[in-house]
């Protein structure tokens, strides 16, 4: 079955380290996206990416890196410069086509805890 | 800044009550409209999405929502609440089809009483 897979599904890491959380799909989809989910504050876009080797900053990409090597790979980086890392991180992809009404589909997600 | 509204963070029901989560929009162009859900620790699942085929659009598990121009309105509803509806449920938008990105309410979440 195809989909996107999220690894791990919970991640511990010390203050000041940077760490890399894996994003895989396999729906053939050209365009990927991370978000952040914090309690009572929805999602909010991090990155996204329409295209191999091309992404662009979302509403909140500040302390974040990721790169596109392949079309089914799209990996998250939280750098130390990011103030408050511990969250839920959710990765997601969609088709790219003319019309608005195609849904995103979402990973299980990683929920990242930094002490 | 266009945004997408969901009235109320959290909703309790009795189970078999009417379930009523309200999504507003917040422009004079009808943008393309979602409804997702979210289990504990989960992603998030679609619901449904607005095709402006139809204004009542149906979904999964019992689910619809009818897209209200004149409201700027896109709530979701099913007519009998089960405990297995307890989730957290987002209202999300694109404004215009050369966008990818979908802008997410804060959600609402959802208590179903036995």
């Amino acid at each position: 079955d195809g989909g996107i897979t999220q690894s791990p599904k919970y991640l511990f890491r010390k203050e000041g380290q940077n760490v890399t959380l894996s994003c895989e799909q396999n729906l053939n989809h050209d365009a990927m996206y991370w978000y952040r989910q914090d309690p009572g504050q929805g999602l909010r876009l991090i990155y996204y990416s329409q295209i191999v080797n091309d992404f662009q900053k979302g509403d909140i990409a500040e302390g974040y890196s990721v790169s596109r090597e392949k079309k089914e790979s799209f990996p998250l980086t939280v750098t130390s410069a990011q103030k408050n890392p511990t969250a839920f991180y959710l990765c997601a992809s969609s088709i790219v086509g003319s019309t608005g009404n195609s849904p995103l589909h979402f990973g299980n997600g990683t929920r990242l805890t930094v002490t | 800044a266009q945004s997408v509204t969901q009235l109320g963070s959290h909703v309790s029901v009795s189970e078999g009550a009417l379930v009523l989560l309200r999504c507003n929009y917040s422009s004079s162009v009808p943008p393309y409209l979602f409804w997702y859900v979210q289990y504990p620790n989960q992603g998030l699942q679609l619901l449904l999405k607005y095709t402006s085929a139809a204004t009542l659009v149906k979904g999964i598990n019992g689910f619809e929502a009818e897209f209200k121009k004149s409201e700027t309105s896109f709530h979701l509803t099913k007519p009998s609440a089960h405990m297995s509806d307890a989730a957290e449920y987002f209202c999300a938008v694109r404004y215009g089809a050369g966008s990818y990105q979908l802008t997410f309410g804060k959600g609402t979440k959802l208590s179903v009483i036995p």
